[in-house]
């Protein structure tokens, strides 16, 4: 059974930085590409950052980058998002996602955590 | 960037009735479009991937459609469940988009 488990939410200033993680287990992680998708709280979701399988490719949302950064740890199962230069409108559940489809960066999200807040308020 | 645009907004059905939901794209996504569906507290769930390949685990119920800019979600007969927010997600441009959202509501 695909698990994802997202870490590191918190509530931080206008300007700060926090480190999102997220624990993949129960398929072969190297193979597949991971996304994170956010959500203001009742609002749309909004696709924020995608990483190829391998890590060598990576795709931002305009409204994010140059402020955040994806990774991944192959060896550890484990998906990350810098988040730094936080603004109010970056308030949001922050989910990890796992693509469809091994071996390409472009799938659809089949698989999803279940999310970690983050709060940007002074 | 493409533009996702959902219609209806909401949804007032009675369980046993057919959901048509609509995704239409601003420039043509081909068939790299999927659903999900969302109920409240949860995360969301893949029910078909593109356009019309339901994802594993979802019932026949459910059905996807379309190509290139027009796309259709079809919900055959209602159950209680299946009550929620469904989002349309593109793949095949950059960047991503997600529609805004159709809520299907009991009548």
């Amino acid at each position: 059974e695909v698990q994802l488990l997202e870490s590191g939410g918190g509530l931080v200033q206008p300007g700060g930085s926090l480190r999102l993680s997220c624990a993949a287990s129960g398929f072969t992680f190297s193979t597949y590409a991971m996304s994170w998708v956010r959500q203001v709280p009742g609002k749309g979701l909004e696709w924020v950052s995608t990483i190829s399988p391998s890590g060598t490719g990576t795709y931002y949302a305009d409204s994010v980058k140059g402020r955040f950064t994806i990774s991944r740890d192959n060896s550890k199962n484990t998906l990350y998002l810098q988040v730094s230069s936080l603004r109010a409108e970056d308030t949001a559940v922050y989910y990890c996602t796992k693509g469809h489809k091994m071996a390409t960066i472009s799938s659809h999200f089949d698989s999803w955590g279940q999310g970690t807040l983050v709060t940007v308020s002074s | 960037e493409t533009v996702l645009t959902q219609s209806p907004d909401t949804l007032s059905l009675s369980p046993g009735e057919r959901a048509t939901l609509s995704c239409r794209a601003s420039q043509s996504v081909n068939s790299y479009l999927a659903w999900y569906q969302q109920k409240p507290g949860q995360a969301p769930r893949l029910l078909i991937y593109d356009a019309s390949n339901r994802a594993t685990g979802i019932p026949a119920r459910f059905s996807g459609s379309g190509s290139g800019t027009d796309f259709t979600l079809t919900i055959n007969s209602l159950e209680p469940e299946d009550f929620a927010v469904y989002y349309c997600q593109q793949r095949s441009n950059w960047p991503w988009t997600f529609g805004q959202g159709t809520k299907v509501e009991i009548k």
